[in-house]
């Protein structure tokens, strides 16, 4: 009965690599974020959509791109991994921007 | 655009003591103050949260004031705990499709 979900957990991968993190919400929510913590734990929103349309979109390089299948999955690829691309990646869900937004347990993405 | 202040970066206190963290906001516009609370390795949750309209809200021992005229929220655990050691981070918003903006973060550390 997991609220919102995400996977890979952990993701270890060299430079230069292509990879996808995947999320999925089950609380019929409309609104779903992508957002990066960093080593000094700094939220920072990436991108948000709205049933399934891009609704926010903050100056994020263009390696990284969000798709939404349908408004329950949003999902994050990202190009030619950078070192500082290294980082905690959550996904998160709300009904609407002022309502509670629940976070997903994050994916820990290593660049090596 | 929106700019969020959080002090302290970090507090210690004695198990019982009261903590207090505060939050100035640049955009008077924002209507919509959440409050979330990040243990370690975990994700960020919801703790309570404080709309425009409203100049207090309380819940149990937590408990948020606003103060729209000076941009700024606070908020005050009384009675502290171990369990209450976490990271806590405000945010706020003007709604609509605007975006959540998070502050620093604050480290909070409650001795027992």
């Amino acid at each position: 009965d997991t609220a919102v979900s995400q996977t890979p957990k952990y993701l270890v991968t060299q430079m230069g690599n292509d990879k996808s993190i995947k999320c999925e919400q089950n609380l019929g929510h409309d609104t779903m974020y992508w957002y990066k913590q960093d080593s000094k734990k700094f939220l920072k929103i990436m991108f948000s959509y709205n049933n399934k349309e891009l609704i926010i979109n903050e100056t994020v390089p263009n390696r990284f791109s969000p798709k939404s299948p349908d408004k329950a999955h949003l999902n994050l690829h990202i190009n030619s991994l950078e070192l500082g691309d290294s980082a905690v990646y959550f996904c998160a869900s709300s009904q609407d921007v002022v309502e509670t937004q629940y976070f997903g347990p994050g994916t820990r993405l290593l660049v090596l | 655009g929106e700019n969020v202040e959080q002090h302290p970066s970090t507090l210690s206190v004695q198990e019982g003591d009261s903590a207090v963290i505060k939050c100035t906001y640049s955009d008077s516009a924002s209507n919509y103050f959440p409050w979330y609370k990040q243990e370690l390795g975990k994700r960020p949750q919801l703790i309570i949260d404080i709309r425009s309209n409203v100049g207090e809200k309380k819940d149990q021992r937590i408990a948020v004031t606003l103060n729209k005229t000076a941009k700024h929220f606070s908020l005050h655990i009384t009675e502290t705990q171990p369990e209450d050691s976490a990271v806590y981070f405000c945010a706020a918003s003007k709604g609509n499709t605007d975006k959540l903006i998070f502050g620093t973060g604050t480290r909070l550390q409650v001795f027992p």
